[in-house]
């Protein structure tokens, strides 16, 4: 059964500064990856997908990820931390030839970002 | 621009007692799923729906059940509440084609089995 590892289950950055969120899934085969962002009280919104195509995608509110098939990992960053970005983030996986398209989640990241 | 609704945003239950959740979604959406949400877990999928009429069991479906007789419906049941069935539930949906492949989520449910 496919499997997603969130590093660090709270992090905490300053404003204005990098934003590192970890995530390695287990698959022998390059799955479709995601990530999504909940604010409080509210549902899951994507941030971006990879499905195959290049393997640094751009998400919405500046945020990024590398899909890298080396180390199994589909780490998401962003350069410059905003206060409004202090959320739940969670990756997901969803394995190539999934007839229900569903999706597995890590145990989620909470970002904190101190003024 | 309704998108996911689910209803109600809040309950709370004494055990052994039954209630069904309601999710409701006007994308025409063919894909659709219940979830639910407890602390360093993440979501865990409860069971799914692939069109109208049909279901299926996802990773914890135990003391669950649900139903999709309509398109735009997917009713998720506890026929007898359980502590263990306290949790934040999430509906989402999705059209069901690989390529474009986004959930687009309801804003949750929160149930409290005491």
């Amino acid at each position: 059964a496919q499997s997603v590892t969130q590093l660090g289950s709270h992090v905490s950055v300053s404003e204005g500064a990098l934003v590192l969120l970890r995530c390695n899934y287990s698959s022998s085969v390059p799955p479709y990856l995601f990530w999504y962002v909940q604010y409080p009280n509210q549902g899951l919104q994507l941030l971006l997908k990879y499905t195959s195509a290049a393997t640094l995608v751009k998400g919405i509110n500046g945020f990024e990820a590398e899909f890298k098939k080396s180390e199994t990992s589909f780490h998401l960053t962003k350069p410059s931390a905003h206060m409004s970005d202090a959320a739940e983030y969670f990756c997901a996986v969803s394995d190539q030839g999934n007839a229900g398209n569903m999706l597995t989640f890590g145990g989620g990241t909470r970002l904190m970002v101190k003024p | 621009n309704a998108g996911v609704t689910q209803t109600p945003k809040f309950r709370v239950l004494k055990t052994g007692q039954s209630m069904t959740l309601l999710c409701a979604q006007d994308m025409n959406h063919e894909y659709m799923y219940w979830y639910r949400q407890d602390p360093g877990m993440g979501l865990r999928l409860i069971h799914y729906s692939v069109g109208e009429g049909t279901t299926a069991k996802g990773e914890v479906p135990d003391g669950y059940n649900v139903s999709r007789l309509k398109k735009q419906n997917f009713l998720l049941g506890l026929e007898s509440a359980a502590p263990s069935q306290t949790s934040v539930y999430f509906c989402a949906s999705n059209y069901g084609d690989r390529v474009n492949y986004g959930y687009t989520f309801g804003s949750g449910t929160r149930l409290t089995v005491v």
